[in-house]
């Protein structure tokens, strides 16, 4: 199983839809979790960090289910401006350490007029 | 403040050239971080450092040697480059202290002939 696995897409939806995105970790120690936003020939921002309890920011909402080791990114109301590749990114614990961050592949969205 | 910066943009190079990639830093963060992006692999981790004088490697350091004589700069060495070195590099730190979130330069594009 690869540390990070996200379906690569693209989505291509239209503007004002709902748009979910999941995502799959291997350890079961990975203790932090983040959704990046990458644009196209740009470098990774953070979008935002994803709590045990779920967390909303304005149209974004992000989830962690710890038992099947799946996070999730659910944006509302897609913009134009929301098209850009989104990185699931996880620690991936090594020893006695938290270790290192493991970057998914990237999932793309493409929101059309 | 100007955040991450990474120098050169752009850079074209023979098989066997030397280079060096610098990252520079004003937000004086502890960690600094070398990541490659190479199509439909994702960010891949070259080396690391948690401190001035300190380096370590990460998933992928074969080929690339790292300093970190000061605390706002962390060089990427490439003693001979190869074709497999092509790649874009992005450079990334993080406070050390509040888990996780990292900020990444612009990123340098190298391609090698």
């Amino acid at each position: 199983r690869k540390e990070v696995e996200q379906d690569p897409g693209p989505f291509n939806v239209p503007e004002g839809a709902t748009v979910a995105f999941n995502c799959t970790y291997s350890n079961s120690a990975s203790q932090s979790f983040f959704w990046y936003r990458q644009d196209c020939r740009k470098e990774p921002k953070l979008l935002m960090s994803v709590y045990s309890s779920g967390n909303e920011d304005g149209r974004f909402t992000a989830q962690l289910n710890r038992a099947s080791q799946y996070i999730s990114l659910l944006i509302r109301d897609s913009k134009l401006s929301d098209s850009a590749t989104y990185l699931c990114v996880v620690n991936m614990p090594l020893g006695g350490s938290q270790g290192n961050l493991i970057f998914g592949k990237g999932t793309k969205l493409s929101v059309k007029p | 403040n100007a955040g991450v910066t990474q120098t050169p943009k752009f850079r074209v190079l023979k098989t066997g050239q030397s280079m060096t990639l610098l990252c520079a830093q004003d937000m004086n963060h502890e960690y600094m971080y070398w990541y490659r992006q190479d199509p439909g692999m994702g960010l891949r981790l070259i080396h690391y450092s948690v401190g001035e004088g300190t380096t370590a490697k990460g998933e992928v350091p074969d080929g690339y040697n790292v300093s970190r004589l000061k605390k706002q700069n962390f060089l990427l060495g490439l003693e001979s480059a190869a074709p497999s070195q092509t790649s874009v590099y992005f450079c990334a730190t993080e406070t050390g202290t509040s888990g996780y979130e990292q900020y990444f330069g612009p990123g340098t594009r190298l391609t090698v002939t």
